[in-house]
């Protein structure tokens, strides 16, 4: 158990739809990152953020947005899904803010998201 | 482009056979390298990791790597592997060059037969 929790687990939705996944962070970290593991782009980060701002941005579509909270806790809101967009969403988090290289992140369990 | 290449994509090895997972990356300048293990159905966990120092590095259930400068390498080994390391492998590079974003290869999936 890396201390790092998603909810929820699995998500089943349609197209169009919005969904929100949730991150709450190890105790202590102040970075949570997001990224989409899928089967043809394999394991691509979203985008960070650090103690309420945002951080860095990935290959993060327009559709898609995220924030952090004062508790530290972080929600991807994934809007207008399409099919492509079922994948694995895991959150990380990390005590720094990603400006250096002596970093580590731990990745919580996924969620799952089925777009039918 | 810069990248991370796992050179294999599936790899299949029966119980105590030694296992090799190949990892290049492109970046330039210092960098820092990991590897971590997804077990079925599960999330990432870190294996090992390389800042600086000894370039063998040690990690958890008995894996090991090596980081080879001049051949922008960090290969994970295991002498005798288990059932229970089957899994799917991802190198990751941390590098000045890529604002410190954590760059995954594609992953490498391991079968071990009993």
């Amino acid at each position: 158990d890396s201390g790092v929790t998603q909810t929820p687990k699995h998500l089943i939705t349609a197209t169009g739809q919005r969904v929100t996944l949730r991150c709450s962070p190890r105790s202590g970290d102040l970075s949570v990152y997001w990224y989409q593991q899928s089967l043809d782009q394999g394991l691509q980060f979203l985008i960070q953020y650090y103690n309420g701002e945002e951080r860095a941005k990935g290959n993060i579509l327009e559709r898609f947005s995220a924030q952090q909270f004062p508790d530290l806790h972080s929600e991807l809101n994934l809007s207008s899904l399409e099919l492509g967009d079922s994948a694995l969403y895991f959150c990380a988090s990390s005590a720094t803010p990603g400006t250096s290289l002596r970093e580590t992140q731990y990745f919580g369990p996924g969620t799952r998201l089925l777009v039918l | 482009a810069q990248s991370v290449s796992q050179h294999n994509h599936h790899v299949i090895l029966s119980e105590a056979a030694s296992l090799e997972l190949g990892c290049n990356y492109s970046y330039g300048g210092t960098v820092n390298l990991f590897w971590y293990v997804q077990y079925p159905g599960q999330h990432l966990q870190l294996l090992l990791k390389y800042f600086s120092g000894d370039p063998l590095v040690k990690g958890i259930k008995g894996f090991e790597a090596e980081f080879i400068k001049s051949k922008f390498s960090f290969n994970l080994r295991k002498p005798s592997v288990q059932w229970s390391d089957t899994a799917e492998y991802f190198c990751a590079v941390n590098a000045r060059s890529n604002d410190y974003k954590l760059s995954f290869g594609a992953g490498t999936t391991v079968t071990v037969r009993a």
